[in-house]
């Protein structure tokens, strides 16, 4: 069966250290997958697209890898804030509808 | 710019009780619109999805039903809420282009059945 697997274990890191996602799938083939975030009481919010011909992406202090063999993106924030706190979703996207896993939660000590 | 409205954002209702969740999207045309909902801790459950006017699919049976009335206009409803039905409501478009399918989503609609 498919699966989007994400630790649902939060991650708990101090400020200023880098933060590391992960999400693994299985019996999917995404053009692309996409990382969104969602912070409590709100709608996620699209953060970065990474598509199955790239080996990573950046923007600002967040960077994406995407490795189709092992069926894994890393998700990356440098240098966390506090406001960083939130959970991060990954969506697997291509000819059908995304589909999201459950997300993995980050909370940033000052 | 694109904008999407949820409404309302919180309500308590009765078991047995009728729903309406109404969404509209603003600053696009023809857009694909979701429904999804979120339990406690679980991850987004699609709920239904529209390519059209008057046409829906639903991703899971149930006593929920959704509704496109116009084209940025999309509605959720009930005949009666069930406990379960307790959740994070969540409207959402996409318009697939050259980025590939980006969701947005509207804030949320609390329903806590009681």
């Amino acid at each position: 069966s498919q699966k989007i697997e994400q630790n649902s274990e939060a991650l708990n890191i101090q400020e200023g250290k880098t933060a590391t996602l992960t999400c693994n799938y299985t019996n999917y083939s995404p053009a692309y997958l996409q990382w969104y975030r969602q912070d409590p009481g709100r709608g996620p919010v699209f953060l970065l697209l990474i598509r199955e011909n790239e080996k990573e992406k950046r923007k600002e202090r967040l960077k994406v890898t995407f490795d189709t063999t092992l069926k894994q993106s890393l998700f990356h924030i440098t240098a966390s804030q506090p406001a960083d706190s939130a959970t991060y979703l990954c969506a697997l996207g291509g000819s059908y509808i995304p589909t999201f896993g459950r997300g993995t939660s980050l909370i940033v000590h000052p | 710019s694109q904008t999407i409205h949820q409404w309302p954002a919180t309500l308590v209702q009765p078991v047995g009780s009728p729903l309406s969740l109404e969404c509209t999207v603003e600053g696009t045309s023809n857009p694909n619109l979701y429904w999804y909902r979120q339990a406690a801790g679980r991850g987004l459950q699609l709920l239904f999805y529209s390519v059209g006017i008057g046409q829906i699919s639903s991703e899971v049976p149930q006593n929920l039903s959704a509704s496109r009335p116009q084209d940025r206009q999309f509605i959720l409803s009930s005949k009666k809420l069930l406990l379960s039905d307790s959740g994070f409501y969540l409207c959402a478009w996409d318009r697939l282009g050259t980025s590939g399918n980006t969701i947005y989503f509207g804030e949320g609609s609390w329903l806590t059945v009681v």
